[in-house]
């Protein structure tokens, strides 16, 4: 069975700094991978998703994930974040057989003024 | 409307109650889901209905029922609810089977079970 593990809980950037969070997965053959997003008192937003090509996939509001098989990871990147991108982050993980999706605990971002 | 529509928003309800959430999409979709989302926990799935016939049940209690009258609507029937049952939870709708088809979520129901 697959699972994510998101190291980070919780994360405080600065405004107008880069954000990085990190994902790692655990999965037997080549993972579908998933980026969402979720506001205070929404749901998830898909941000992005790697299902195979290029392994630097580009995603909405200027993120960008790189999917590094020989590191089970797919991490998450934003050159230069805002105040909006506050919020939690869900890295997620499927098998192209299999509808079900693994999602991580989510990371928190706190962007500082 | 578009996208996955989720009513009510919030609910609290006591222990002998009965309630139902409610979940709509109106993305042609083929699947539809139930999740369970508490503080700092993963997701955790609770049903799946794939062409309204339910395909998942991750052992989820009897007090929890759901119901899928067709692909557009689904329901999650709840009776005699425990504290720990208090959270969001959130409906998703995908087109199963397809490629480049990920979840699409509501904005989900925060129930409180008092």
């Amino acid at each position: 069975a697959q699972s994510v593990t998101q190291p980070d809980i919780h994360i405080t950037v600065s405004e107008g700094a880069s954000l990085e969070l990190r994902c790692n997965y655990s999965y037997g053959a080549t993972p579908y991978l998933f980026w969402y997003v979720q506001s205070p008192g929404q749901g998830l937003q898909l941000l992005l998703k790697y299902f195979s090509g290029d392994t630097l996939v580009q995603g909405i509001k200027g993120f960008e994930a790189e999917f590094k098989r020989s590191q089970s990871s797919f991490n998450l990147r934003k050159p230069s974040v805002h105040w909006s991108d506050a919020a939690e982050y869900f890295c997620a993980v499927g098998a192209s057989n299999d509808y079900k999706l693994s999602f991580g605990a989510g990371t928190t971002v706190t962007v500082r003024a | 409307e578009t996208g996955v529509t989720q009513t009510p928003r919030h609910l609290v309800m006591g222990m002998t109650n009965k309630k139902s959430l409610k979940c709509e999409q109106h993305l042609g979709h083929n699947a539809m889901y139930w999740y369970k989302q508490s503080a700092k926990k993963p997701l955790e799935l609770m049903f799946v209905y794939n062409f309204k016939e339910q395909t998942e049940n991750n052992s989820v209690p009897s007090r929890f029922s759901p119901e899928c009258p067709n692909s557009s609507h689904l329901f999650l029937h709840l009776h005699t609810l425990q504290p720990e049952d208090s959270a969001l939870y959130l409906c998703a709708s995908s087109q199963i089977w397809t490629e480049n088809s990920p979840l699409h979520f509501g904005n989900g129901t925060r129930l409180t079970v008092t």
